[in-house]
């Protein structure tokens, strides 16, 4: 069985600045998928990053961006220059192939201040 | 279509009470994913269809909870009697198993109140 562990439960990052939210993962799987999920309050969940396994790159998406280690089963985001509206529950997630369930961490709160 | 639709948005039943919520994926998504969130706990996984098979059960899908997705389009979750500890945010999520890029998109949820 596949687990996703946050052990942040709360961050907080003024405006403007980085906060890099953390993410450990257990598989015996070879290939698989990893995910960053954006919960903001009583709003849908949104994919924020993905990640393909057997990618060596780390993937960007604007000012979000990961930190791949596949050896380590770690898995981090960092979210650069923060804005208000990254004010969210975040969530890592496992898939182990394309359109496949989900395996959840237990969320990060996010909170960005002024 | 502007993306997964979750019907209600809130329910409060009473204890003992048989609840269906509704969900309308992405219509041209042949997978649909049921999940439940209790409060400070990331969506744990009940069931998925592709098209209008039910592929897999969670463990967590008790006998008092069926899922179907007639005509593979829309789904309904059915909870039967009802307990306190059915209270949570029931999750709807759509795929395409052919999108390379294994992307999910969820509903707003529908949030159960059992009193």
């Amino acid at each position: 069985a596949q687990t996703v562990t946050q052990s942040q439960p709360e961050m907080s990052v003024q405006e403007a600045e980085t906060v890099t939210l953390s993410c450990t993962y257990d598989t015996s799987e070879s290939n698989y998928y990893l995910f960053w999920y954006k919960q903001p309050p009583s709003r849908q969940m949104i994919l924020v990053i993905r990640q393909e396994a057997y990618k060596q790159q780390n993937a960007t998406e604007n000012r979000f961006s990961v930190n791949f280690q596949k050896a380590a089963k770690s898995f981090s985001l960092k979210i650069s220059d923060s804005q208000l509206g990254d004010t969210a529950m975040y969530f890592c997630a496992f898939s182990t192939g394309t359109a496949s369930k989900l395996t959840f961490g237990t969320g990060t709160r996010l909170q960005v201040t002024l | 279509d502007t993306g997964v639709s979750q019907n209600p948005r809130h329910k409060i039943t009473k204890r003992g009470q048989n609840v269906t919520f509704r969900c309308d994926p992405i219509s041209e998504h042949n997978r649909l994913y049921w999940y439940r969130q209790t409060l400070g706990q990331g969506p744990e996984f009940l069931t998925y269809f592709q098209n209008e098979a039910q592929l897999e059960k969670s463990r967590l899908l008790s006998d008092r909870f069926s899922a179907e997705r007639p005509k593979g389009s829309f789904s309904t979750l059915e909870i039967q009697r009802t307990e306190q500890g059915d209270s949570a945010m029931y999750l709807c999520a759509s795929s395409y198993n052919r999108d390379r890029r294994a992307e999910a998109f969820f509903g707003q949820g529908t949030r159960l109140t059992v009193v």
